[in-house]
Formats: structure tokens, C-alpha cells, sequence
């Protein structure tokens, strides 16, 4: 079955550090990619998404994600993190062309903490 | 405008009574999701309907699990015979249309625990 890994579970992070979350999938065919946000006491909304095209997309609030192909890798970043990204974030995937199963495949999210 | 909303925002019951969710999607969605979140775990597909096709119902986890939609609009999820594995964060998300050109908007959720 097809299956995201996010390897850290909670980061830690003191403002202006930058950052990178990993995010691997594993499925040989097309995939469209996302990342996910949930900010504390908020719903879960879309961060950025990859469909085809230039491999590094940007998405809200300065983040950014590459995705490598001979990787399975989709890893989010940001050059410099505030306070206000203390929020718990999630990978997503979505199988075959245009997303044709529909349904999302999450990863089991990375908790990011960031200390003023 | 309005989001997707789910009641009730919590709901704590009984092993083994039965429970329903229920998501309102944003007016004119024609795909609506359910999820679940377990603790310490990332959101499991449940099931999906769109328009007026057969939902999807692979993610379902046995047949105590149920789900219906009225047509494009609000839909129900049902646990019958609830267990204390079926605690979690259910969540619902609606998109325009099916695949991945539409982004899914994701209610806040409900909470269930089963004592």
C-alpha cells in the first residue's frame, strides 16, 4: 500500500532558523504532492502543492517545497521561521493523473515549535 | 463564506452505542472525504462521495462503519457498536470536484471518545 513518511515527529526551532521537514512517499507512478497546516486551534488548510512542472513551488507564508523524483521526496522549507509557524504540518499525497483516486494519503504529521 | 462544519465538535459515548457525525461541505462541493486522526497517528482516508456516483468506501475499516450523503450536500458518518479504538478525530473535507486540482477544505472536526 502506498504509504508518506515524515521523519521528525516534533521540531524545535528558535525564531530566524530556517527549516526543512522530510517527507518521502512511496509509489513508482504520477503523484500530486501537498503539504498541510494545522495551526494550533485551526483547521487543517493547504500550505502548498506540487502537480507537474518546476519542482520547487511556493507556497503561503514563505514556504517552499522541492520535489525530487529519484527521491520519492517532497521536503518543505523555510529560510527563516517566526513565532506564528508554531503549528503542526502534514504531507500529503494523492495518487495518479489529475488525482484520480481522490482521496488524500497523510503522513503522520511534524509538530514545529518555535521559541521567540 | 462559509466553511465546512462538523457536529458535534465533541462527542464521548459508551462502548458499544452507537454514534453520528455529520458535515455540512461549502455550498456547491461536489466531492466530500472523511478522515480520521488517531493520536500520535496522520489522518486515514475513510470515504469519499462525489456527485452522484458510488462512493468510495475502500478506507472503511470494517462494516460497523457508514457513510451517506444527500445528494451534494450533507452527509453522515455512523459507527455502530462503538469500541475504544474507534476514539479519534474525524474529520470531513469537501473540494469542488474530484482529484487533486481541487483543493480539499477540511472542517474543524469532531472528536469521539468512547469510554
Amino acid at each position: 500500500a502506498q504509504s508518506v513518511s515524515q521523519h521528525n515527529h516534533h521540531v524545535i526551532l528558535s525564531e530566524a532558523a530556517s527549516l526543512e521537514l522530510g517527507c518521502n512517499y512511496s509509489y513508482g507512478g504520477t503523484v500530486n504532492l501537498f503539504w498541510y497546516v494545522q495551526y494550533p486551534g485551526q483547521h487543517l488548510q493547504l500550505l502548498l502543492k506540487y502537480f507537474s512542472g518546476d519542482p520547487l513551488v511556493k507556497g503561503i507564508k514563505g514556504f517552499e517545497a522541492e520535489f525530487i523524483k529519484s527521491k520519492f521526496s517532497f521536503n518543505l522549507r523555510k529560510p527563516s521561521v517566526q513565532w506564528s509557524d508554531t503549528a503542526e504540518y502534514f504531507c500529503a499525497v494523492n495518487i495518479g493523473y489529475g488525482g484520480s483516486q481522490g482521496n488524500l494519503i497523510f503522513g503522520k504529521g511534524t509538530k514545529l515549535s518555535v521559541k521567540p | 463564506g462559509a466553511g465546512v462544519s462538523q457536529s458535534p465538535s465533541n462527542k464521548v459515548t459508551e462502548k458499544g452505542k452507537d454514534v453520528e457525525l455529520r458535515c455540512d461541505p461549502i455550498s456547491g462541493h461536489t466531492a466530500l472525504y472523511w478522515y480520521r486522526q488517531r493520536l500520535g497517528q496522520g489522518l486515514e482516508f475513510l470515504i469519499y462521495f462525489q456527485g452522484n456516483s458510488a462512493p468510495d468506501k475502500s478506507g472503511l475499516p470494517s462494516d460497523r462503519f457508514s457513510a451517506e450523503r444527500t445528494g451534494e450536500s450533507v452527509s453522515t458518518l455512523t459507527i455502530q457498536r462503538t469500541q475504544q479504538e474507534d476514539s479519534a478525530v474525524y474529520l470531513c473535507a469537501s473540494s469542488l470536484d474530484r482529484g487533486a486540482s481541487y483543493e480539499q477544505y477540511f472542517g474543524p472536526g469532531t472528536r469521539l471518545t468512547v469510554t
